[in-house]
């Protein structure tokens, strides 16, 4: 029920082309989806966030879809260039005031993503 | 500003040691998480510490503990090694913002841990 699912566990895609990763979770509690990047050596960071009340969210190129009767959300990297080469991290939370439960992301297993120049 | 700041960078362990790793959040921020990043297995919940107090635990054994200090800098013990041990420790931190209930953590670079 704690779990988010990611796929696929990597992805090589052409300069310009779309990257498209999929996550996928079951308990209804999650309420904030943020997906975080890690470049190799270096710790994860955000990226772009998404609440259940919208069904997409665009920041420049990175775009969250959101499907809340599926528990079901992706992220879609528009033009994709050999920078966005990196680990990508769909997440879920638990409001953190719920102390024996939230607080704490969630994280899938990962995305590597290499962008052939 | 600092980020978020772990050390050692590298430990190597044998098997039943004890390893300590440390973490010194953002300025500021109050609350600190524990996270392994084992290879093939993404990022699997430790610990969260808030103000000092331990507030939620993740599915790993007793002995693996930590501490919260009044700096808000945190500590991370791992007790009889374990080779399945051996993975990228990172923490991050957190500010809250007004009533905001989900907070966007800030990771370090990790404390790579190696047990022989």
């Amino acid at each position: 029920q704690q779990q988010v699912k990611q796929s696929p566990q990597s992805l090589i895609v052409q300069k310009g082309g779309i990257s498209i990763i999929n996550c996928a979770y079951e308990n209804t509690a999650f309420d904030y989806f943020p997906w975080y990047q890690q470049f190799p050596g270096k710790g994860p960071a955000l990226l772009i966030a998404i609440r259940p009340d919208v069904s997409e969210k665009k920041e420049g190129r990175f775009t969250i879809s959101f499907n809340k009767s599926a528990k079901q959300f992706s992220l879609h990297i528009m033009d994709s260039q050999p920078g966005d080469s990196a680990t990508y991290f769909c997440a879920a939370s638990i409001p953190s005031p719920i102390y024996n439960q939230g607080g704490k992301l969630i994280f899938g297993q990962g995305t590597e993503l290499s962008v052939k120049p | 500003e600092a980020g978020v700041t772990q050390s050692p960078t590298h430990l190597i362990k044998t098997r039943g040691q004890q390893a300590t790793l440390r973490c010194s959040p953002i300025s500021g921020h109050t609350s600190v998480y524990w996270y392994q990043q084992a290879l093939g297995l993404g990022l699997q919940f430790l610990l969260w510490y808030d103000e000092g107090e331990e507030r939620n635990r993740g599915n790993f054994p007793p002995r693996f503990s930590g501490r919260q200090f009044p700096n808000y800098s945190s500590e991370l013990n791992v007790n009889a090694l374990e080779l399945e041990d051996s993975a990228l420790y990172l923490c991050a931190s957190s500010l809250v913002r007004g009533t905001a209930v989900h907070r966007e953590l800030f990771f370090g670079e990790g404390s790579r841990l190696t047990v022989l």
